[in-house]
């Protein structure tokens, strides 16, 4: 069964610093893999995904992602965060030929400080 | 505009009775999912649909019932089997080609509470 893991329950840091959110994967083919994210009270909004090709895999708002397969990670990056970006964070893997239903990982809140 | 929406945004129920979460969706989508989120656990998948008239249990479905009679809508059932329902839901659409995945859409969610 696919499974997804993001170590990092709640992370801080400046506006204007960079971020790095953690995400590990467990499946055993090539995996589809997203980032969501989640204001309070509200839905999902795709950041980016992963489906094949070049491993580094630009975004929206200036995210980026990069698909390490011997590290089966997809860590998701933004070189300068801006106050705006503070919210909740949650990694997805989608398996083929299961109705692209997702397996989420349980997500990391960010919070900006000025 | 194209999406999903979800109603209510809030709903309160009583113990022991049974509540229906609505989802419709305009985006010509073929496959649908209901999703619950709890704090600190993410989401976990209720029950998904592919087609018309056909759906399959999630990870959680004990408790929950859906229905799929049009493409565009996707209701769910809380029932009063549901031990624990209070919680954040989510409702998701796709296109479902052919076996690949592609992304999902969400919708503004439904806060349920039990009172």
């Amino acid at each position: 069964a696919q499974s997804v893991t993001q170590p990092d329950i709640h992370i801080t840091v400046s506006e204007g610093a960079s971020l790095e959110l953690r995400c590990n994967y467990s499946y055993g083919a090539t995996p589809y893999l997203f980032w969501y994210v989640q204001s309070p009270g509200q839905g999902l909004q795709l950041l980016l995904k992963y489906f094949s090709g070049d491993t580094l895999v630009q975004g929206i708002k200036g995210f980026e992602a990069e698909f390490k397969r011997s590290q089966s990670s997809f860590n998701l990056r933004k070189p300068s965060v801006h106050w705006s970006d503070a919210a909740e964070y949650f990694c997805a893997v989608g398996a083929t030929g299961t109705a692209s239903k997702l397996t989420f990982g349980t997500g990391t809140r960010l919070q900006v400080t000025l | 505009d194209g999406g999903i929406t979800q109603s209510p945004k809030y709903l309160f129920r009583k113990e022991g009775q049974n509540v229906t979460l609505s989802c419709e969706q305009n985006l010509n989508h073929d496959a649908m999912y209901w999703y619950r989120q709890d704090p600190g656990q993410g989401l976990r998948l209720i029950y998904y649909s592919q087609i018309v008239n056909d759906f399959q249990k999630g990870d959680i479905a004990e408790g929950y019932s859906v229905s799929r009679e049009k493409k565009e809508s996707f209701p769910l059932t809380v029932t009063s089997a549901q031990k624990n329902p209070t919680a954040f839901y989510l409702c998701a659409s796709s296109i479902w080609a052919g076996g690949a995945n592609t992304e999902a859409f969400f919708g503004q969610g439904t806060r349920l509470t039990v009172v």
